[in-house]
């Protein structure tokens, strides 16, 4: 069974630097889009981006300028950092695992991380 | 804002049948996926694009297509049913992904 365990802080400052890390378990990492969500109440499930076991990467288009997600096989990890932080980056943030296909669906998902901005 | 658009809320009676849709014009490209979140949980994948159900997930739960509109079928609501559901799929340029905006499902 895959598992995906999310590390990171959550409380931040304006201005500082989201960095999220996301452990796959079971499963294999090859093959896969391994991707990070965000939920608020206001803006509902958002997707942030993706990266494949090559280090390709897709984002938001929202969020493009101020996100970059990174994969380490050797740890079968991947990671999120998200500059510039703001109120507004106030959310639970998910690591979820990308289906192969073009129809892309997320099979497994991390237990979530809630970020919350504040001074 | 999302482009994918569905009813915020549907009730259904336990036992009875209850159809949740969301409409997007990239729905006409590419499939839709389904998605069911409980309070204070990760969403949890009930159906894939290609009306797959993950190993689990009840065969009560089915998925269908008609232009525009996907739809996800609860056929004998049970209790635990209760939850919000999304739906998911690319965006109209088909270059990112999209969520649908949620549909809440009481069970009365």
């Amino acid at each position: 069974q895959v598992q995906l365990h999310q590390r990171g802080p959550g409380l931040l400052k304006p201005s500082e630097t989201l960095s999220l890390s996301c452990a796959v378990y079971g499963g294999s990492f090859s093959g896969y889009y391994w991707t990070w969500i965000r939920q608020t109440p206001g803006r509902g499930l958002e997707w942030i981006g993706e990266v494949n076991h090559s280090g390709g990467t897709n984002y938001n288009p929202s969020l493009k300028s101020r996100v970059t997600i990174s994969v380490d096989t050797s740890k079968n990890q991947f990671s999120l950092k998200l500059s510039s932080v703001s109120a507004a980056d106030t959310a639970m943030y998910y690591c979820a695992r990308g289906s192969r296909w073009l129809h892309r669906y997320f099979d497994f998902w991390g237990q979530g991380t809630l970020l919350t901005v504040s001074s | 804002s999302s482009e994918l658009t569905q009813d915020p809320a549907v009730s259904v009676a336990l036992g009875q049948t209850v159809r949740i849709t969301c409409q997007g014009d990239s729905l006409r490209s590419y499939y839709a996926s389904w998605y069911q979140q409980k309070p204070g949980q990760a969403p949890v994948l009930v159906i894939n694009g290609k009306n797959d159900r993950p190993s689990g997930i009840p065969d009560r739960f089915s998925a269908s297509i008609s232009g525009t509109t996907a739809s996800l079928t609860i056929t004998g609501t049970q209790a635990e049913d209760e939850a919000d559901y999304y739906c998911n799929s690319r965006d109209s340029t088909g270059n990112y992904f999209v969520f649908g905006t949620g549909t809440k499902v009481t069970v009365l």
